[in-house]
């Protein structure tokens, strides 16, 4: 089983849907989630970091952790066109001092 | 704003060439990673470096090492490049000063190894 799985999609939404991304993971000993964007060709972005289970709301995005269930998701709310990008999950077991455990990314277009 | 660069955005080198990726952070980070990102393989990490001087092998570290002589910058050698090597290479930084820091990172070096 790897330590984390992403659906890699793609995922295609038109303008203003919700959109909502996934990741499963094995290893009961993650204790940080993290969310990335990825514009083609460019670096991770932080979008979102999460430390245990629970909400965390930044705008338009809502991070969700349940460490009960090993699964994390990230919700987009009126999706932009300027949202479309490859999503990393990302988790550790102490936060970014270490090596993060990456998904394999949700590739999202979100069509005018 | 936390701050990577790397030095090159494209780069294209012949095989059995000596490859060196440098990446410099402007937030006085104490950790530094040198990760790789392949399609369908995700990111992996190859290096990384908790402190001047200090290296620590990722996960796939086999035909690369890595110079930390200043905090700021952290470089990732490729000793005898290979056709394999071609990839998208990251280079991140992050505080041991707070346990809910992260790491950030820079644009990235796609390496073509022809």
């Amino acid at each position: 089983q790897k330590e984390v799985e992403q659906d890699p999609g793609p995922l295609s939404v038109p303008e203003g849907a919700i959109v909502s991304l996934n990741c499963t993971y094995s290893n009961s000993a993650f204790q940080y989630f993290m969310w990335y964007r990825q514009y083609s060709r460019k670096g991770p972005e932080l979008l979102m970091y999460t430390y245990s289970s629970g909400n965390k709301e930044d705008g338009r995005f809502t991070a969700q952790v349940d460490k009960s269930s090993k699964y994390i998701s990230l919700f987009i709310r009126d999706s932009q066109p300027s949202d479309s990008a490859t999503y990393l999950c990302a988790m550790s077991r102490q936060g970014g001092s270490e090596k993060l455990v990456f998904g394999k990314g949700t590739k999202l277009t979100v069509n005018p | 704003d936390v701050k990577v660069t790397q030095s090159s955005r494209y780069l294209v080198k012949r095989t059995g060439e000596k490859v060196f990726l440098e990446c410099v952070q402007d937030m006085d980070h104490e950790n530094m990673f040198w990760y790789r990102q392949d399609p369908g393989l995700g990111l992996r990490l190859i290096y990384f470096s908790y402190d001047v001087k200090m290296k620590e092998k990722g996960d796939i570290p086999e035909g690369y090492s890595v110079s930390r002589e200043k905090k700021e910058r952290f470089s990732l050698i490729l000793e005898s490049a290979s056709t394999n090597q071609t990839s998208m290479y990251l280079c991140a930084s992050s505080s041991t000063d707070s346990s809910t820091d992260t790491q950030y990172f820079g644009p990235g070096t796609r390496l073509t190894v022809l």
